[in-house]
This record gives C-alpha cells, structure tokens and sequence, in this order.
C-alpha cells in the first residue's frame, strides 16, 4: 500500500531563516505531488505541483519555492521566511497514469510551521 | 471558476443525533466531487467522492452524500453521530488532477 511521509511534524523559526520541509511517497512511481498551505480557518491553498522529476508548476507567487529531485521526493524550501509564512504545510500526492479528472489525492500527516 | 461553498463554519450536534453538512459548489461542466475529514493536527483522509452515475455515494466510517445537480450541491449526511466524528469537514470539487478547490471547512463538535 501506499504510505506519504513529512517532515518535521512541527517547526518554529525565526524571521529571515531558511526553511526546507521534505515529503516522500512509498508503494508507487511517478505519483503527481502536490504542496498546500491551509490557514486557520480556511481551506487549503495549493501552493505547488509535480508531475515528474525536476517539473514544477507554481500557482501562487510567494517567497517559496518546490523541487522534486527523486520521483518521490518533494521539498518545500525558502531563503527567507517571513512571518506570514506560519501555517500548516500539507503534502499530497495522486496516481498518474489513468484520467486526471478521477485522481483523487492523498495527504500526509503535514507540518506545522511557526515564524517568530 | 469553479469554488465551494461550506456555508455553517461551525455546527454543534448531540451523540447519536443525526448529521448533515452542507456545500455548494460553483462549476461549469460535470463537477468531481470530494469530502475529506481532517483530526487536529493531523492530515485530510477521503471520506467519499463522486464521479459519475448514482447521485447517492457511500464512504467510510458510516458518511453518505448526495449529488443534487440542480441544486449545485453535495452535502454530506450521517445517520447516528459518534464522539469521535469531532472534527474538521472539507468538501473538495476537482476540475483537473491538480485543480482541486477546497471550501473553508465546518467544524464539527459532538456534545456527550
């Protein structure tokens, strides 16, 4: 079966630090990946998707960026995090190679980022 | 655009009392719909969706929806709440694999 993994579970940094928040997938290949921000009291915010190794597609300008350097392997990084950073990143993932339209997605436990 | 709707941010029910959480959904052509529970602190788990063909869709852990296309809505129902439904509810409407719009959640409290 499959199993999605993130790291760390919990997170607080400091203002201009770096940040790198890692996700893996287990039990399939080439998985379509995906990156969300939910805030409190609000719904989830796609951030980004992968379809393949290196492939990245950003759907909101920020300080952050994605790469995918193993087929199951996304990480969330930025240079500098900002205050407005804080929240609860979700890493997903869903099967490739059938319909799009029926792929479902699948979360991890997700990582809970404080910006002090 | 397609987007959703959950219109009661937070609902209050007695255990063993039945259940219904409603969402709207905004979407031009044939909507692929989802619901997703999600335990504090942790991460979103499937709990139905609905593709195509009959309007009533069963999921996990007893939950039941139902597609009403003249309605544009995709509500979610239980019949006998249990303690442990106390959670975060998101309806979800896909439009490509990665096109997923989530609505805002309702939260969901079970009085003993």
């Amino acid at each position: 079966s499959q199993t999605i993994h993130q790291w760390p579970a919990t997170l607080v940094q400091p203002v201009g630090s770096p940040l790198s928040l890692e996700c893996t997938v287990e039990g399939t290949s080439n998985p379509n990946l995906y990156w969300y921000r939910q805030a409190a009291g609000r719904g989830l915010q796609l951030l980004f998707y992968s379809v393949g190794i290196g492939q990245i597609s950003s759907e909101v300008p920020q300080n952050l960026s994605a790469s995918r350097p193993q087929d199951r392997q996304f990480i969330l990084s930025s240079k500098k995090l900002l205050l407005s950073d804080s929240g609860f990143y979700l890493c997903a993932w869903s099967p490739s190679g059938r319909p799009s339209s029926y792929n479902e997605q699948f979360f991890g436990p997700g990582t809970r980022l404080t910006v002090l | 655009a397609q987007s959703v709707t959950q219109p009661d941010i937070h609902i209050t029910v007695s255990e063993g009392a039945s259940l219904e959480l409603r969402c709207n959904y905004s979407y031009g052509a044939t909507p692929y719909l989802f619901w997703y529970v999600q335990s504090p602190g942790q991460g979103l788990q499937l709990l139905l969706k609905y593709f195509s063909g009959d309007t009533l869709v069963q999921g996990i852990k007893g939950f039941e929806a139902e597609f009403k296309r003249s309605q544009s809505s995709f509500n979610l129902r239980k019949p006998s709440v249990h303690w442990s439904d106390a959670a975060e509810y998101f309806c979800a409407v896909g439009a490509s694999f990665y096109d997923m719009r989530f609505g805002a959640g309702t939260r969901l409290t079970v009085k003993p």
